[in-house]
């Protein structure tokens, strides 16, 4: 299995909502990230997890909330969000050890904010 | 800090013809690696090729062949025999060889047309 699966693949959401971002994967990797992309442009890191645990955050606004429960799945948490966090969110993930390896990404969930 | 420029906004090329899309970089480092992704408009980025700096020889992987030149900072993407599932937005992507693979510094990317 080398996929990365995201849910839900669209999402729309008013200003006031609070919704989650899924991400999943069975291939061992103990790294995995979230991406904010635009259209036409390349995709932005926003956080990284190695072994579960937070070791970058891009930056991001608090209103972004990631989570990893365990080693196979990876929240992101949305509260309070403006229309200009409307874009494409993909997940990666890859092995923490480096060397040959490239990042697997999902399909993304295409959110506008309403 | 790594830069990553792909001077070619958009490219066509003609269905079975061959195209090459360009690639430089700016780094410090002697060892790192580069990749090619694809993103369909199905979104899915999916890696084409991976050159690692400490190998002269170029990677191939079927119908994609890389021109990698160090010294130069450069690494392009050929695609020969092109098809109509090649068309897709490319981006070029550097790591160096600490790092994990999904922070690596990505081009502003290359929009790919293949005409029938």
């Amino acid at each position: 299995d080398t996929e990365v699966t995201q849910t839900p693949k669209h999402l729309v959401m008013g200003m006031t909502n609070k919704k989650s971002l899924k991400c999943e994967q069975h291939m061992g990797h103990r790294a995995m990230y979230w991406y904010k992309q635009k259209a036409k442009k390349p995709p932005e890191l926003m956080f990284v997890y190695s072994y579960e645990k937070l070791s970058i955050n891009e930056s991001v606004p608090s209103r972004f909330s990631p989570e990893c429960p365990n080693s196979s799945l990876l929240n992101l948490h949305l509260h309070a969000l403006q229309p200009e966090d409307s874009a494409l969110y993909l997940c990666a993930s890859s092995h923490v050890t480096y060397r040959g390896t490239e990042a697997f990404f999902g399909q993304g969930t295409r959110l506008t904010v309403v | 800090a790594q830069t990553v420029t792909q001077s070619q906004p958009e490219m066509s090329v003609q269905e079975a013809e061959t195209v090459t899309l360009s690639c430089t970089y700016d780094t410090s480092e002697s060892d790192y690696y580069l990749f090619w992704y694809k993103q369909p408009p199905s979104r899915q980025m999916i890696l084409v090729i991976r050159q690692e700096a400490y190998k002269q020889q170029n990677a191939t992987e079927n119908r994609f062949s890389v021109n990698f030149q160090k010294a130069a900072k450069s690494f392009s993407l050929k695609i020969s025999d092109s098809q109509l599932g090649d068309a897709a937005m490319y981006f070029c992507a550097y790591s160096p060889t600490n790092t994990n693979a999904g922070k690596s510094t990505f081009g502003d990317g290359t929009t790919l047309t293949v005409k029938p």
